[in-house]
């Protein structure tokens, strides 16, 4: 069975401190790793997908990497608008298993204090 | 409309009360997918859509809930009989290709409390 552990679960930084936010994953054939953020009241809000280890992305002060067994979520000089719960999913290619889902971690809460 | 759209936002039932939730995804976008979150978790897959054929719906807890999406593109989530478990909120989301690989964009979701 497909598994995602995020860590930490709650997450307090001062504005300007850099942090990282970890995701381990176990996934029979992995398709894609996202990371979607989620604001109180609304659905996630996709940031990035990664595909193979190895592979790095970036936006803003946000940059998401992989490796065979951990993605991290890099935030770097946050600002107080970065404070909202970073949820990683993994997709898996698995025979005889759903192709399609997301496996969803519980989170993690960034809270940014300015 | 820009985004998915989800209605109603709330819904408050009686137990044992039939529910139906709408979502209505990005036009021509052909993978709908619906994911069901609970207070502090995060989304739990229900069903999947591609186009009008429901390929997918290992999530799906119970026969109380059924999915549909008759022509490829509104659908509707029905829970019958509701439960206090039931209380949650349900997320919809669309992707434009077949392979659920492509950027998903979420609606607001529903939140429905089972009273």
């Amino acid at each position: 069975e497909d598994q995602v552990t995020q860590s930490p679960e709650a997450l307090r930084l001062q504005e300007g401190e850099s942090s990282s936010l970890n995701c381990s994953y176990t996934v029979s054939g992995l398709r894609g790793l996202f990371w979607y953020r989620q604001d109180p009241g609304k659905g996630p809000e996709f940031l990035f997908t990664l595909y193979s280890a190895g592979e790095e992305k970036e936006k803003e002060r946000l940059k998401a990497t992989l490796t065979k067994k951990e993605s991290f979520l890099h935030i770097t000089a946050p600002k107080p608008e970065d404070s909202a719960t970073y949820l990683c999913a993994v997709q898996a290619g698995n025979s005889g298993g759903s192709n399609y889902k997301l496996t969803f971690g519980k989170g993690t809460l960034l809270t940014v204090n300015p | 409309g820009a985004g998915v759209s989800q209605s109603p936002r709330y819904k408050v039932a009686k137990r044992g009360q039939d529910v139906a939730l709408r979502c209505d995804p990005i036009s021509g976008h052909v993978s709908l997918f619906w994911y069901q979150q609970a207070l502090g978790q995060g989304p739990e897959f229900l069903t999947y859509f591609q186009n009008e054929a429901q390929l997918d719906k290992s999530g799906l807890p119970s026969d109380r809930f059924f999915a549909e999406r008759p022509e490829g593109s509104v659908s509707t989530l029905k829970i019958q009989r509701t439960q206090q478990e039931d209380s949650a909120v349900y997320l919809c989301a669309s992707s434009q290709g077949p392979t659920g690989l492509t950027e998903a964009f979420f609606g607001q979701g529903t939140r429905l409390t089972v009273v």
